[in-house]
């Protein structure tokens, strides 16, 4: 059974500071998938990466994966209260593998 | 278009009730999933149905049957409900086993 684990847990920061968390296995992942979770709501899609080493951005959102595959990191920039939520990461292989989410908590 | 529907929202069931979850996709996608979300434990696969037709275990089957009943629909059925599926489920879609899923906004089962 592959494992995802993400950290922070929890994050509470002021509005315009920055963060990031991470994902992280012991496997590598043929790709990786970032879902954003708002309250009472399903997850919903941020970003696939797919190449060791890719870099992708989505306005203030900033996502890499590392170079073996194994790991990925979320930053982002001059954090809004919008962008409260949990944060799940999912790693491919025959089906999804979800770690089990940082919640972020901004507050203005 | 709706993408990923489920019904009902909610549910309070006693023990050993049975019900089925309706989930239905309009994105023409062939593979769909149902799973739990429990806090601290993440979101767990409970069974998942790569194109129409089959279906096959995730990591939490025990207690549930599912049925893909065309490629639209995916429903998951409580026979007995326990306490312990007190859960809130979602099911999702994707074009195929693995892609891009797409959720719906899941359903809050509470057995008492």
């Amino acid at each position: 059974t592959q494992l995802l684990e993400q950290s922070p847990q929890f994050l509470s920061i002021q509005e315009g500071e920055n963060l990031t968390v991470y994902c992280n296995s012991s496997s590598v992942f043929s790709s990786l998938q970032w879902y954003r979770q708002e309250p009472g709501e399903g997850p919903v899609l941020l970003v696939t990466v797919v190449t060791g080493g890719e870099v992708k951005k989505l306005k203030r959102l900033t996502f890499q994966f590392g170079d073996a595959r194994k790991d990925s990191s979320l930053h982002i920039t001059a954090a809004q209260p919008g962008d409260t939520g949990l944060y799940l990461c999912a790693g491919v292989w025959s089906t999804l593998t979800f770690g089990k989410g940082t919640m972020l908590l901004v507050s203005p | 278009n709706a993408g990923v529907t489920q019904t009902p929202k909610f549910q309070v069931l006693k023990t050993g009730q049975s019900m089925t979850l309706q989930c239905a996709q309009d994105m023409n996608h062939n593979s769909m999933y149902w799973y739990r979300q429990d806090p601290g434990m993440g979101l767990r696969l409970i069974y998942y149905s790569a194109s129409e037709g089959t279906t096959d275990k995730g990591e939490v089957p025990n207690g549930y049957n599912v049925s893909r009943l065309n490629k639209r629909e995916f429903s998951l059925r409580l026979e007995s409900a326990a306490p312990s599926q007190t859960s809130v489920y979602f099911c999702a879609s994707s074009r195929e086993l693995s892609y891009e899923q797409y959720f719906g906004p899941g359903t809050r089962l509470t057995v008492t």
